[in-house]
C-alpha cells in the first residue's frame, strides 16, 4: 500500500492563480480531510469528507473547494490564491469506527503564494 | 478561544530524563484524545490514543483528566530519537472533526 499520497510536494503561485492539490489513498478509508499548518497555529481543518459525494467545511474553508467523486481521491482547489494561503497542506484519511480513529497523513504540499 | 492549548516549549532535556507535557481542551463534549508526533518538515504520525483509564506504551504514558479537561504525556528515559514536536489532538462526539494543538517541541540532548 502506498498509503496517502499528495502532489505536488512544492508549489509557488502568483496571487490570483488557481490550482488543485491532489490527494489519494489506497486504504479504502471513508474519512478524508485537508489541513493547513502554519507556524505557531497547529493544524487547522479546511474541509473533510465522510464518503464519496459527501463533503463538509472545517474551521478555515474560505478560499478552498473540495469534491469527493471516488473513495480514493480528495482534491483541494484554491480558487484565487492569496499570500495568506502560503502554508503547508496535509491530507489525511481514516476509517471511522476503528478503536483508535488513527489518521494517516500524506507527506504534505508546501505552497508559497507571492 | 482555541479548542486545544499546549505549551509550545521547547523542552530541552538530557538523555535519560523524564519529561511531561500537558494539553488542555475547551469543549467538554470531546470524546477521543490522541498524541501525535511530528518530526521536522514531516507529516504527523499517531503516537498513542489516550483512554479514560490512562494507558502506557513502553516509555510513554498518557493520562486523561475529564474533570479538569486536560491530557498529559509522560516520556521516561528520554532518547535522542524522541526529539520532535508532540501534538495533542481531540475529537468531538461526531468524530468528524479533529482539533490539533499547536504542538510542544522536545529537544533531547546528549
Amino acid at each position: 500500500n502506498a498509503g496517502v499520497t499528495q502532489t505536488p510536494k512544492f508549489q509557488v503561485l502568483k496571487t490570483g492563480q488557481s490550482m488543485t492539490l491532489q490527494c489519494a489513498q489506497d486504504m479504502n478509508h471513508e474519512y478524508m480531510s485537508w489541513y493547513r499548518q502554519d507556524p505557531g497555529m497547529g493544524l487547522r481543518l479546511i474541509h473533510y469528507s465522510v464518503g464519496a459525494g459527501i463533503t463538509d467545511q472545517g474551521e478555515v474553508p474560505n478560499g478552498y473547494n473540495v469534491s469527493r467523486s471516488t473513495t480514493e481521491d480528495f482534491p483541494l482547489r484554491l480558487l484565487s490564491a492569496a499570500p495568506s494561503q502560503t502554508s503547508v497542506y496535509f491530507c489525511a484519511s481514516s476509517f471511522p469506527g476503528t478503536d483508535t480513529y488513527e489518521q494517516y497523513f500524506g507527506p504534505g504540499t508546501r505552497l508559497t503564494v507571492t | 478561544r482555541k479548542e486545544v492549548e499546549q505549551d509550545p516549549g521547547p523542552f530541552n532535556v538530557p538523555e535519560g530524563a523524564t519529561v511531561a507535557f500537558n494539553c488542555t481542551y475547551s469543549n467538554s463534549a470531546s470524546q477521543s484524545f490522541f498524541w501525535y508526533r511530528q518530526d521536522c518538515r514531516k507529516e504527523p504520525k499517531l503516537l498513542m490514543s489516550v483512554y479514560s483509564s490512562g494507558n502506557e506504551d513502553g516509555r510513554f504514558t498518557a493520562q486523561l483528566n475529564r474533570a479538569s479537561q486536560y491530557i498529559s504525556l509522560l516520556i521516561r528515559d528520554s532518547k535522542l530519537s524522541d526529539s520532535a514536536t508532540y501534538l495533542c489532538v481531540v475529537n468531538l462526539y461526531n468524530f468528524n472533526k479533529f482539533y490539533f494543538g499547536s504542538g510542544t517541541k522536545l529537544n533531547v540532548k546528549p
